[in-house]
């Protein structure tokens, strides 16, 4: 059973682009999850898909942005980089109908500078 | 506002020893707990968990504790081994009946020394 696949694996951007990061979950998974992770903070949630439908967001500006498709594939969108927002970006897939409540199973993540 | 705290960036163990990892959480409506394990350049993977009903879970040689009154948890790990070295995040979830995301802790990474 194929991963979690997420692409592209490293991209480097300058301050004021924009940038689309894909996510393919593990097949028969419809929950998408997004994580940053960077040395200070640690992981932090972006925001996740079910169905088509952000349920829950955390506490990013709007400048990040997702969506999901109805084949459950997720793409994040982050506008007006800026220099703070380099980090590894996560993507997790889950069985569970209900966020949390189950196994998440996490990419290799997408690695993301910006200069 | 940390609600899931892991003090300890780093812990070194000799190989063969108990690694035990700590974590704190300040949030009481968390109910359910999970370990996950990152190596570099790869994602987290899910190690083992702990529903609030329980104090112990077991698997192999990682065992999970959970002490609601002190809202604190450990992570043991015996023997350590060398491909136990890898970062540990501690996670958390709300038992708010939505689609909370988990909450992690910023990672404690476990050195084995030969």
């Amino acid at each position: 059973k194929a991963g979690v696949t997420q692409t592209p694996r490293y991209l480097i951007k300058t301050r004021g682009q924009q940038v689309t990061l894909s996510c393919s979950p593990i097949s028969g998974h419809r929950s998408v999850s997004w994580y940053q992770q960077t040395p200070g903070q640690g992981l932090q949630f972006l925001f996740e898909y079910f169905s088509e439908t952000q349920r829950n967001k955390g506490n990013f500006p709007g400048r990040f942005s997702g969506r999901q498709f109805s084949n459950s594939r997720s793409e994040m969108n982050v506008s007006t980089l800026e220099l703070g927002d380099s980090a590894l970006y996560l993507c997790a897939s889950s069985l569970a109908a209900r966020q949390g409540s189950g196994e998440l199973f996490f990419g290799e993540g997408s690695r993301l500078t910006v200069l | 506002d940390q609600q899931v705290k892991q003090n300890s960036p780093s812990l070194s163990v000799q190989e063969g020893r108990i690694s035990i990892l700590n974590c704190d959480y300040t949030n009481s409506m968390f109910d359910y707990f999970l370990w996950y394990k990152k190596y570099p350049a790869e994602g987290p993977t899910f190690l083992i968990s702990i529903s609030s009903i329980k104090d112990k879970n077991e698997d192999g040689r990682f065992t999970v504790f959970l002490n609601k009154s002190a809202k604190h948890l450990s992570l043991h790990i015996v023997p350590s081994q060398p491909g136990d070295s890898a970062v540990y995040f501690c996670a958390a979830r709300g038992s708010g009946g939505g689609a909370d995301g988990l909450t992690f802790g910023k990672g404690t990474h476990l050195i084995i020394q030969p």
